[in-house]
C-alpha cells in the first residue's frame, strides 16, 4: 500500500493568498484527519471525517480555514486568505476507524510558509 | 491546562541505558493511551496503545498505565542511537472522542 499521500510537500505563498492541501487517504481507512503541527503549540487536531461526514470541526481557527472530503479518496484543506501564523506542518492522517486502537497512519505532511 | 502534558526535554540517555518518558492527562474519562515516535522532518508513527492499568511489553518498549494518577510513561531498553526522536503521548476518551496529542518530549540518545 502506498500509505497516505499528501501534496503539495512544500507550499511557500504571500499572505492574503488561496491556500488548497491535497490529501489521499489509505484504501479501505473510513476515517481522515487533519492535523497542524508547531513548535509553539505541538500537534493540533483540526478537523476529522468518518465515511467523508465531517465529525469534529471544533479545532479549525477560523473561517478562513475549511476542508471537504468529497469521496473516500480525497480530501482538501483550504485556506483562504492565509496568514503568515498559518505557517505550520499540515499533517492527514487516515485510520481504519478504530479509536480505541489511536492507530493513526499519517502522511509525510505539507510544510506551509506564509510570508 | 493542557490535556496531555509532557515535559519537552531534550532527554539525554547514554546508550544501552533505560529511557524513560512520562506523561499525564487530565480527562478521567480518557480510554485509551498511546506512544507515537517522530524523527526530525518525519510524520509521526504509532509505537505501542495502552488501554488497561499496568505495563505491556513489546521487544524493547514498555509502556505503563496508571489510571488513577492518570499518568502514562513508556520505557525504552537497551536505548540506541536510532531511538534518538521526539515521543509524542496522546489519549483519546469518550468524552473529547478525539485523539488528542501532547507536545512531545525529545529524546537524545549519546553513545
Amino acid at each position: 500500500d502506498a500509505g497516505v499521500i499528501q501534496s503539495p510537500r512544500h507550499e511557500v505563498t504571500e499572505m492574503g493568498q488561496e491556500v488548497t492541501l491535497r490529501c489521499k487517504p489509505i484504501s479501505g481507512h473510513n476515517s481522515l484527519f487533519w492535523y497542524r503541527q508547531t513548535m509553539m503549540r505541538g500537534l493540533e487536531l483540526l478537523i476529522y471525517f468518518n465515511n467523508n461526514v465531517p465529525i469534529d470541526d471544533s479545532g479549525m481557527p477560523e473561517d478562513r480555514f475549511s476542508a471537504k472530503m468529497p469521496n473516500a479518496s480525497f480530501s482538501t484543506l483550504k485556506i483562504q486568505p492565509s496568514e503568515p501564523r498559518d505557517s505550520a506542518v499540515y499533517f492527514c492522517a487516515s485510520s481504519p476507524g478504530q479509536f480505541y486502537t489511536g492507530e493513526l497512519f499519517f502522511g509525510e505532511g505539507s510544510r506551509l510558509t506564509v510570508l | 491546562q493542557k490535556e496531555v502534558e509532557q515535559n519537552s526535554g531534550p532527554l539525554s540517555v547514554p546508550e544501552g541505558a533505560i529511557a524513560s518518558l512520562n506523561c499525564t492527562y487530565s480527562d478521567r474519562g480518557s480510554q485509551s493511551f498511546f506512544w507515537y515516535r517522530q524523527y526530525s522532518g518525519k510524520s509521526p508513527e504509532l509505537i505501542m496503545f495502552i488501554y488497561s492499568n499496568g505495563d505491556k511489553e513489546d521487544g524493547r518498549f514498555t509502556a505503563q498505565l496508571n489510571k488513577a494518577s492518570q499518568y502514562v510513561s513508556l520505557l525504552i531498553r537497551d536505548s540506541q542511537p536510532s531511538d534518538s526522536a521526539t515521543y509524542l503521548c496522546a489519549s483519546y476518551g469518550s468524552s473529547a472522542s478525539k485523539i488528542i496529542f501532547g507536545s512531545g518530549t525529545r529524546l537524545s540518545i549519546r553513545p
